[in-house]
């Protein structure tokens, strides 16, 4: 059983450029959770969704960034124009269900560089 | 805001010592604190997560203690090993179901 699988990796983009991070969650996972991780910083929550829903999007900056889960294939975090602060490792997480009961499973992430 | 104050920020334990890690949070509404742990280019992984009605949990070399009434909660690591070096980080969940708040993380460093 695969764990959460994020690509790519690592991602260089140059300023103004778009970034798209995908994220397929667990088996059987139906709830996706997106955090960013500063140098040297703890996790910051970004959007949780569950399949075709933003259930939570509080943590989302409210301009350039955007997340979906679609029905079939995996969730993406799109961000538009980036920017150097934009800079950081980006991670996904799933659960079974919602709440935190059964705890959430990280992916290894995908570390964004902007140049 | 910070939410949750985690300390320190480094810690330096030898081989076969006690490793202990400070949480504090801010409100007496969150009912959930676990503790992750990171290795370097890897996500974080739940170590040992604990609700507010009992005052300690332990899983092998890794107990949570809680303290409700000074709002606090702390991990210790028995018999610290080389391979528990990694980044840990408290977490909990700041008033809603799903949404966790992570402290600044702590870096551990066993020696031989």
């Amino acid at each position: 059983n695969a764990g959460v699988m994020q690509n790519p990796r690592h991602l260089v983009r140059r300023r103004g450029q778009e970034a798209r991070l995908r994220c397929s969650p667990m088996k059987g996972h139906s709830h996706v959770y997106w955090y960013r991780q500063l140098p040297e910083e703890g996790l910051k929550f970004m959007v949780y969704l569950q399949k075709e829903n933003i259930i939570d999007e509080s943590g989302m900056p409210k301009e350039r960034f955007s997340a979906e889960f679609p029905k079939e294939g995996p969730s993406i975090l799109r961000i538009q124009q980036v920017v150097r602060g934009d800079s950081a490792a980006y991670f996904c997480a799933s659960s079974p269900f919602g709440g935190l009961n059964y705890g959430y499973t990280f992916g290894s992430g995908t570390r964004l560089t902007v140049v | 805001q910070q939410q949750v104050k985690q300390s320190p920020q480094s810690l330096i334990v030898q081989k076969g010592g006690i490793s202990i890690i400070n949480c504090a949070y801010e409100n007496t509404a969150f009912d959930y604190f676990p503790w992750y742990q990171q290795f370097p280019g890897k996500g974080p992984a739940l170590l040992i997560a604990i609700r507010p009605d009992v005052s300690e949990k332990k899983e092998g070399r890794f107990t949570i203690s809680f303290n409700k009434s000074a709002k606090q909660f702390s991990l210790h690591i028995m018999d610290s090993q080389p391979g528990d070096s990694a980044t840990y980080f408290c977490a909990t969940n700041t008033g809603t179901a799903s949404k966790l708040t992570f402290g600044t993380g702590t870096r551990l460093q066993v020696t031989l």
